[in-house]
């Protein structure tokens, strides 16, 4: 079993839909949890942290259930610029083990 | 965000030369930096994690005779491709680490052995 597991892509949604992606962890005392956007052919960049209570940025919320080992991510009202590839990064304490998923692909279309 | 760079942004090489790679942190100091790479539509694999002042950590198949790390400074690392054969042929990625634990990511190195 991978240590982090995704949803397997690629989801193909209509502009303005609300789309979720699911990711789960292996390891119980993995510590901090984020959501990265990957471009084609560009760096990931950092979306955003995953916290205990949940957090929301706009049109993306991301929540975590530790009793589950599960993270997520929820898109609201769908953009043509939300195509990407989305990674779920666990981490371990002390930040010395980063692992990242193998990423979900998002196509939105007009 | 924090700002990283990366150096050079593409490179061809031939089979047998080495090429090197740095990875810079602009606005912060990072005590961690990682080396990733990324073969087309493949997810990150991460090489290894770099540490200032001390020997570098590789994951399991990783060569380190192979991709030599020197992280010298608090905002400088460095991977060194020897002997660089096609199958190098990749998107090599940095990160640096922030004292909370986000990782920010170079624009990566294209590099190409021919």
């Amino acid at each position: 079993r991978k240590e982090v597991e995704q949803d397997p892509g690629p989801f193909n949604v209509p502009e303005g839909a609300t789309v979720a992606f699911n990711c789960t962890y292996s390891n119980s005392a993995s510590q901090s949890f984020f959501w990265y956007r990957q471009d084609c052919r560009k760096e990931p960049k950092l979306l955003m942290s995953v916290y205990s209570s949940g957090n929301e940025d706009g049109r993306f919320t991301a929540q975590l259930n530790r009793a589950s080992q599960y993270i997520s991510l929820l898109i609201r009202d769908s953009k043509l610029s939300d195509s990407a590839t989305y990674l779920c990064v666990v981490r371990n304490t002390g930040g010395f083990k980063t692992i990242f998923g193998a990423g979900t692909r998002l196509f939105v279309k007009a | 965000g924090a700002v990283v760079s990366q150096h050079p942004s593409w490179v061809i090489c031939k089979s047998g030369t080495s090429v090197k790679i740095e990875c810079r942190s602009l606005d912060f100091q990072a005590t961690t930096m990682f080396w990733y790479r990324q073969f087309p539509k493949q997810s990150l694999m991460l090489m290894a994690t770099s540490n200032e002042g001390s020997k570098a950590t590789y994951e399991q198949g990783v060569e380190k005779d192979k991709f030599l790390i020197n992280h010298a400074s608090l905002t400088l690392s460095t991977l060194t491709v020897t002997s660089a054969h096609p199958e190098d042929s990749s998107f090599y990625i940095c990160s640096a680490q922030t004292a909370g634990y986000e990782q920010y990511f170079g624009p990566g190195t294209r590099l190409t052995v021919t």
